[in-house]
């Protein structure tokens, strides 16, 4: 199991573009990177998935460098509805290993 | 469009009564997990399944039974409450590595 390291507290303002690096020096080949976001009272939900290089959707980006030992979750322009614990996950690709255990996350709060 | 429906959503037990909380999905998924989230903490899991038969234990198991008779159905049983298992429960089924949480079980042991 690949184990993950983010920094457990981040502070922001409106508008700012956030990244949240986590660490994953164990990555195996076949391990995916998964962010997800959990607000206050609820469960958490999926943000963004990748391998390798650079994934964009409309909520957010994720950059991959070539090691894959680390990956970047950059939130554009964030308001403070962003607001929210983001958890990085390690996981394999290849099946469902099982076992998808979570760090402690990073609580981004975003000020006016 | 349910996903994954956790029953009750609050409950309150007394010290050394049982319960069982319940979870449901409609996706299909072979793997169903359980995590609990104690206040101002993170998710650790306590039981998963890769299918129907197969379950196994995560990080913090002790105290609770799983059972995996169905691939919709994935139940926590408390099998005597203590004052420890406060938390918030969160059950998961998973699509490949896209994990779907349920809305939570809030549960108070007293």
């Amino acid at each position: 199991l690949a184990k993950t390291t983010q920094p457990i507290s981040m502070d922001s303002y409106e508008g700012q573009e956030v990244n949240i690096t986590c660490s994953h020096n164990n990555i195996a080949t076949n391990d995916y990177i998964t962010w997800y976001q959990q607000f206050p009272s609820q469960g958490p939900r999926f943000i963004i998935q990748g391998y390798k290089t650079k994934v964009t959707n409309e909520v957010a980006s994720l950059f991959i460098p070539a090691d894959r030992k680390s990956s970047t979750l950059s939130l554009p322009r964030v308001s403070l509805s962003d607001t929210a614990v983001y958890y990085c996950l390690v996981g394999s690709g290849s099946g469902n290993t099982g076992k998808l255990i979570f760090g402690q996350g990073t609580t981004l709060q975003v000020k006016p | 469009n349910a996903g994954v429906t956790q029953t009750p959503e609050f409950q309150v037990l007394k010290t050394g009564q049982s319960m069982t909380l319940q979870c449901a999905q409609d996706m299909n998924h072979e793997y169903m997990s359980w995590y609990r989230q104690d206040p101002g903490m993170g998710l650790r899991l306590i039981h998963y399944s890769v299918g129907a038969g197969i379950t196994d234990q995560g990080e913090v198991p002790n105290g609770y039974n799983v059972s995996r008779s169905t691939t919709e159905d994935f139940p926590l049983r408390l099998l005597s409450a203590a004052p420890s298992q406060t938390s918030v429960y969160f059950c998961a089924s998973s699509s490949w590595n896209t994990i779907y949480f349920g809305e939570g079980s809030w549960l108070t042991v007293v």
